[in-house]
């Protein structure tokens, strides 16, 4: 199946710092990636799709100036973080559409800790 | 507003017993996957549904999507403790929109 590798896992930062967050595809191309903000005990938000070439779709609500998102090649998508403060703080994790299947592969995750 | 509501929001059951889980939307969906997330983790597609009316059994897991389209159930059997988690139910709207809209989740816990 479709891999996608997140790195860092975790990161903690002082504020006013900026953090990158990478998503790569392992074992296929991926045009298009999605980026997810998760906070404690809620469900999934898109915060913007990143798309390969070009520039990214934000969702409604999220700052394209304080999440800077570059997907320079098929198979990376990185995701800055600016000027990082501590109610950014949160779970973020990035998603890539499955080629061998109908479903979401998904990276493991980073967890962003801002102090 | 959640374009996709879940029920319950935290179920806390002993081994053994039976759960359904429901995601309700009053949008159409072109397709509807359920996930299962562990703390610290990225979410894990458990199944795709496709069809309206399809039902989709995975050993003691079964999914149901509506008729229309626009809801989904997951059915647990049994339930162990290693069901313990995060379950959520997210789809593809039928409006062109690629992204994964994720309902707000069921979180499960299973007693030994």
């Amino acid at each position: 199946g479709a891999v996608v590798s997140q790195h860092p896992s975790w990161v903690i930062c002082k504020s006013g710092t900026s953090v990158k967050i990478e998503c790569r595809s392992l074992d296929f191309q991926a045009t298009t990636m999605f980026w997810y903000r998760q906070f404690p005990k809620q469900s999934l938000m898109l915060m913007a799709t990143s798309n390969e070439g070009s520039k990214a779709t934000y969702e409604q609500g999220v700052e394209k100036d304080k999440f800077l998102i570059n997907h320079a090649s098929l198979t990376l998508s990185t995701l800055t973080v600016t000027s990082a403060h501590p109610e950014d703080s949160s779970f973020y994790i990035c998603s890539a559409r499955d080629p061998f299947s109908y479903g979401y592969t998904f990276g493991s995750g980073t967890r962003l800790t801002v102090v | 507003t959640q374009l996709l509501e879940q029920s319950p929001q935290f179920l806390s059951i002993q081994e053994g017993e039976n759960l359904t889980v429901y995601c309700n939307s009053s949008s159409v969906f072109s397709s509807l996957q359920w996930y299962r997330q562990e703390p610290g983790e990225g979410p894990v597609l458990l199944v795709t549904v496709v069809t309206g009316g399809e039902v989709k059994k995975l050993k003691r897991l079964t999914f149901q999507f509506g008729d229309a389209r626009k809801d989904s159930s997951l059915h647990i059997t049994a339930a162990q403790p290693g069901d313990t988690g995060l379950y959520l139910c997210a789809g593809v709207m039928d409006t062109g929109r690629r992204a994964l809209t994720f309902g707000s989740g069921t979180r499960l816990q299973v007693q030994p």
